[in-house]
């Protein structure tokens, strides 16, 4: 069964600390992993990966996939409380167009 | 564009009652997804369409049933409401089923409901 697990479950630091998010997946025929941001209401799309070792980057946060050991993180730096928010993690395999997601990230930063 | 927009907002039904979920997106996206959100489970799909005409089971359909009305259009039925449906509901779209390159979906704000 396709599973997406991510951890930590929550994550509370101050303003200015680094933060690391994982996300670990098992999915029959892997296509993509995607992050999503989720404040109150719905999911706003962050991150595609598709490929090894390529590091995206939008400001503050970077993603990488590691396909070989079957996990992505997702970095913030220098946080900001507005990055307070749910982040999910999803993957896409080759045989469906749907998403698989996993439970989320809840990350609060405080000043 | 307003994106993907669903109604109603809020909304508060007694065990037994129906009512339909709507979903409407103006991006000329093929396909279309119900999702339903709980604390500690994610997003879990209940149904989608690949393209218009077509509706198949995501994880957790029972009690739902969908109409892909037309291209814009993708509603959401609850039959008989029971108290185990109370959630928040996301409808979201993406452009291409099994297409390359991006092909994130983008969701809607949600409908929050409770059965009594």
């Amino acid at each position: 069964e396709d599973k997406v697990v991510q951890s930590p479950l929550s994550l509370v630091v101050h303003e200015g600390d680094t933060v690391t998010l994982n996300c670990s997946y098992e999915v029959t025929n892997f296509r993509s992993l995607l992050w999503y941001k989720q404040e109150k209401k719905a999911p706003t799309f962050l991150f595609m990966l598709t490929s090894s070792g390529i590091e995206k980057k939008s400001g503050r946060l970077s993603s990488i996939l590691d396909k070989k050991e079957l996990f992505s993180i997702l970095n913030i730096t220098a946080t900001q409380t507005g990055d307070s928010a749910v982040y999910l993690c999803a993957v896409r395999s080759y045989n469906t167009d749907k998403l698989i997601f996993g439970t989320g990230t809840r990350l609060q930063v405080f000043p | 564009n307003a994106g993907v927009t669903q109604t109603p907002k809020f909304q508060v039904l007694k065990t037994g009652q129906s009512m339909t979920l709507q979903c409407a997106q103006d991006m000329n996206h093929n396909s279309m997804y119900w999702y339903r959100q709980d604390p500690g489970m994610g997003l879990r799909l209940i149904y989608y369409s690949a393209s218009e005409g077509t509706t198949d089971k995501g994880e957790v359909p029972n009690g739902y049933n969908v109409s892909r009305l037309n291209k814009r259009e993708f509603s959401l039925r609850l039959e008989s409401a029971a108290p185990s449906q109370t959630s928040v509901y996301f409808c979201a779209s993406s452009p291409q089923p099994l297409a390359g390159g991006r092909n994130e979906q983008f969701f809607g704000p949600g409908t929050r409901l409770t059965v009594l």
